[in-house]
């Protein structure tokens, strides 16, 4: 059974700070990670995909990978209250295609 | 990146009834997914269809509870059959917009309430 987890919310953390998502998964076959913004009644939104381990930045938002720990997080700074939403992890493994399995989903409220 | 339309965006249904989604894609996609998110959790991958064969459904999905079509390259729809309460949920349409990169994109979604 393969397996997305992510750290349990709600989170809440003050304007301007730095917040923190954590995801871990089971198949250590998987080459792809994202995240998924998903702001309550919408669809989600692709804001970050990595596929090396290391980091990698694009405007606030840096996505982290450790393959060998089988664990990825995003870290947001500068939070804004815009940010508020719910972050969804993904993972990809392979069948005779790709497929991607979503995590539960870490709730994030940015206080004003 | 591929736009997606789907509709309906929304529906209220009675119970033993059907529903068919439709999924229209800008461009030829060659597998499009469909995915449940039930109320307050994340989502779930009912299906993949693929233009020219048979559906592949995930556990504990079945076709005769979720029939699929895939016409074309643009298009799939997705029956839910004879609804209970249960099925109550969004259901997402998704492709894949860059193959090797596993790189996708989502519909605007249908939110299915069943009375």
């Amino acid at each position: 059974q393969k397996e997305v987890e992510q750290n349990s919310g709600p989170l809440s953390v003050p304007e301007g700070a730095i917040a923190s998502l954590n995801c871990t998964y089971s198949d250590r076959g998987s080459q792809s990670f994202f995240w998924y913004r998903q702001y309550s009644g919408k669809s989600p939104e692709l804001i970050m995909f990595i596929y090396s381990n290391g980091d990698k930045e694009d405007g606030r938002f840096t996505a982290q990978l450790n393959k060998a720990s089988q664990y990825v997080s995003l870290l947001i700074r500068d939070s804004q209250p815009s940010d508020s939403a719910t972050y969804l992890c993904a993972v990809n493994y392979w069948t005779s295609y790709d497929k991607v399995i979503f995590g539960p989903g870490t709730s994030l409220s940015v206080i004003p | 990146s591929a736009v997606i339309s789907q509709k309906p965006s929304r529906d209220i249904c009675q119970r033993g009834t059907s529903l068919t989604i439709q999924c229209q894609v800008d461009s030829q996609v060659t597998m499009m997914f469909w995915y449940r998110q039930q109320p307050g959790q994340s989502l779930t991958l009912i299906a993949t269809a693929n233009q020219g064969s048979e559906a592949t459904y995930e556990s504990g999905f079945v076709i005769d509870k979720f029939p699929i079509s895939r016409p074309n390259l643009t298009f799939s729809t997705l029956t839910v059959s004879n609804m209970s309460p249960e099925d109550s949920s969004i259901y997402l349409c998704s492709v894949l917009i860059t193959p090797g990169q596993a790189l996708y994109t989502f519909g605007s979604g249908t939110r299915l309430t069943v009375v």
